[in-house]
């Protein structure tokens, strides 16, 4: 079965700093995976997603991803963080089983950015 | 251009109660649909998904069904509510090889 694994539920940094979220994957087949953003009472907006060409995606808002094989990674990136990208962060990977176009989330990092 | 819509937004519902939320998607045909279910601290949870009208899948057992009596509505409902049926609920479509588009959610507190 497939799983995603975010480590740490909480990331803090400060404004202009380096932003560093942290997924894992399981899967037995070639990964689809994304990144969703998620603000205070709204849906789900997608950041970005892999779908088996280059391993690095960048996506909306600066952010990018860079998939790993070998580590098994997703991991999200900015180079520079902003106040307004303070919100709960979602790696997920979608499931191979069936045409059924479900996706298996990972439990969710909150960024924190500090003035 | 595809939108999706879900309402409420917010329902505050006494532990018993009847309980329907909707989602309809507009400028797609045949999508596939999901109610995503998110308690605090839990993620993201997936309890129904349909791949055509009046097909429904259950992921987890509950108090809560699905239907889809057309195309693009998705409803999700409850005969009795219970006090862990609280969480924002979100509704989702995709079609093949596009991501998931999910809708602005409805928060959910049965008291």
């Amino acid at each position: 079965a497939q799983s995603v694994t975010q480590l740490g539920s909480h990331v803090s940094v400060s404004e202009g700093a380096l932003v560093l979220l942290r997924c894992n994957y399981s899967s037995s087949v070639p990964p689809y995976l994304f990144w969703y953003v998620q603000y205070p009472n709204q849906g789900l907006q997608l950041l970005l997603k892999y779908t088996s060409a280059a391993t690095l995606v960048k996506g909306i808002n600066g952010f990018e991803a860079e998939f790993k094989k070998s580590e098994t990674s997703f991991h999200l990136t900015k180079p520079s963080a902003h106040m307004s990208d303070a919100a709960e962060y979602f790696c997920a990977v979608k499931d191979s089983g069936g045409n059924t176009g479900k996706l298996i989330f990972g439990q969710g990092t909150t960024l924190q950015v500090k003035p | 251009s595809q939108t999706i819509h879900q309402w409420p937004a917010t329902l505050v519902q006494p532990v018993g109660s009847p309980l329907s939320l909707e989602c309809t998607v507009e400028g797609t045909s045949n999508p596939n649909l999901y109610w995503y279910r998110q308690a605090a601290g839990r993620g993201l949870q997936l309890l129904f998904y349909s791949v055509g009208i009046g097909q429904i899948s259950s992921e987890v057992p509950q108090n809560l069904s699905a239907s889809r009596p057309q195309d693009r509505q998705f409803i999700l409902s409850s005969k009795k509510l219970l006090l862990s049926d609280s969480g924002f609920y979100l509704c989702a479509w995709t079609q093949t090889n596009s991501p998931l588009h999910f809708g602005n959610g409805t928060r959910l507190t049965v008291t």
